[in-house]
């Protein structure tokens, strides 16, 4: 159980083009996911923290108008990189957490992005 | 200072041998502690987590909390080459919807046949 998955698994890009990765938690409901995003040998770092129809809520720094997060429905979350950079070519993770009241969080497999 | 210090390692051992694997943490308002697998380029693999102090154990892993001292560890019983891995620990001060993650930089996990 709580498996969660992303798509696509990796996505080569242009410079000022548009990317939408998808988060979906396949066996339960998950009123919360959360977007990482971790570079090589490092650890992850988190971007936003996504409730099921609300505003995501942003880490600082993280520019809120360039990762547009919507959170539908129970089981999907998206994250659009929007006039995407090369600088902005990373591995980008979700995480759900089941329920509402739990602490502990199971990850997608993950997603890289390149941008050309 | 880090909230969370963890050794990068890479910490290499041989087939069989017991890994011990540690984190240390300065807020003691965290509360719920989690260890995951990270393999390379996938996503991280929840081994344990646990929210008291003491021993949890799962086959061959035992996860170890002791929030007096702010220290937590990950034993790995008779090691194989498939837990070849980056080991991330993780804590939280809540549950529910307020609950974040405060993760280690993770331990690089080499075991040798």
């Amino acid at each position: 159980g709580a498996v969660v998955s992303q798509h696509p698994s990796w996505v080569i890009c242009k410079s000022g083009t548009s990317v939408k990765i998808e988060c979906r938690s396949l066996d339960f409901q998950a009123t919360t996911m959360f977007w990482y995003r971790q570079f090589p040998k490092q650890s992850l770092m988190l971007m936003a923290t996504s409730n099921e129809g609300s505003k995501a809520t942003y880490e600082q720094g993280v520019e809120k108008d360039k990762f547009l997060i919507n959170h539908a429905s129970l089981t999907l979350s998206t994250l659009t990189v929007t006039s995407a950079h090369p600088e902005d070519s990373s591995f980008y993770i979700c995480s759900a957490r089941v329920g509402g009241l739990g602490y502990e969080q199971y990850f997608g497999p993950g997603t890289r992005l390149t941008v050309t | 200072q880090k909230e969370v210090e963890q050794d990068p390692g890479p910490l290499s051992v041989p087939e069989g041998a017991i890994v011990s694997l540690n984190c240390t943490y300065s807020n003691s308002a965290f509360q719920y502690f989690m260890w995951y697998r990270q393999y390379s380029r996938k996503g991280p693999e929840l081994l344990m987590y646990t929210y008291s102090s003491g021993n949890k154990e799962d086959g061959r892993f035992t996860a170890q909390v002791d929030k007096s001292s702010k220290y937590i560890s990950l034993f790995i019983r008779d090691s194989q080459p498939s837990d070849s891995a980056t080991y991330l620990c993780a804590m939280s001060e809540y549950t529910g919807t307020a609950s974040k993650l405060t993760f280690g930089t993770g331990t690089r996990l080499q075991v040798t046949l």
